[in-house]
């Protein structure tokens, strides 16, 4: 089946350490995004990348990082600097260009003590 | 760029009764307008969209309204049932070279058997 894959769904990471979320998708899409969801505050974009080696910052892209080495892969590094990093991100990937939907996975998890 | 306001934020009603939800947006060349549920612990998922050259749409008990000239769109549940639950989120995004949709802080629906 087509989709897209988040892993782990829950991690827990000592402050002061960094940790990447894995994001695959086998659905041929271009277009792949980070998102950050915490209570209240809806979808907030971190990352986004419309082609294999680019992608640009989005609203809080403070303490992350990206890489887009694969079409099928956009890991998110949540780094040291990010100074409150316990949140649900959720990555998503679409059609570039194109007026359809986003289809998302189902969120990592991320409690740092 | 643009920028997409939701309401209510909450939103409680009886099995049984409509709802409607209601979001604004800010660029005229918006064009593509989705809606998504994201039930607990889940990824959002696309319930209905709607095209700027079409006014309503329906899909059994939901339907999406468009006003392009008061830039309004909504979204109304007929018959709720407690399995409506959930969180809703719009968006909106400009078709073309780049797709980034902007999506409402969401609508926590509530359904009361």
């Amino acid at each position: 089946d087509g989709g897209i894959t988040q892993s782990p769904k829950y991690l827990f990471r000592k402050e002061g350490q960094n940790v990447t979320l894995s994001c695959e998708q086998n659905l041929n899409h271009d277009a792949m995004y980070w998102y950050r969801q915490d209570p209240g505050q809806g979808l907030r974009l971190i990352y986004y990348s419309q082609i294999v080696n680019d992608f640009q910052k989005g609203d809080i892209a403070e303490g992350y990082s990206v890489s887009r080495e694969k079409k099928e892969s956009f890991p998110l590094t949540v780094t040291s600097a990010q100074k409150n990093p316990t949140a649900f991100y959720l990555c998503a990937s679409s059609i570039q260009g194109a007026m359809t939907e986003a289809f998302f996975g189902q969120g990592t998890r991320l409690t740092v003590v | 760029g643009e920028n997409v306001e939701q309401h209510p934020s909450t939103l409680s009603v009886q099995e049984g009764d409509s709802a409607v939800i209601k979001c604004t947006y800010s660029d005229s060349a918006s064009n593509y307008f989705p809606w998504y549920k994201q039930e607990l612990g889940k990824g959002p998922q696309l319930i209905i969209d709607i095209r700027s050259n079409v006014g309503e749409k329906k899909d059994q008990r939901i339907a999406v309204t468009l006003n392009k000239t008061a830039k309004h769109f909504s979204l109304h549940i007929t018959e709720t049932q407690p399995e409506d639950s959930a969180v809703y989120f719009c968006a909106a995004s400009r078709g073309g070279g780049s797709y980034i949709p902007t999506f409402g802080r969401g609508t926590s629906l509530i359904v009361h058997p």
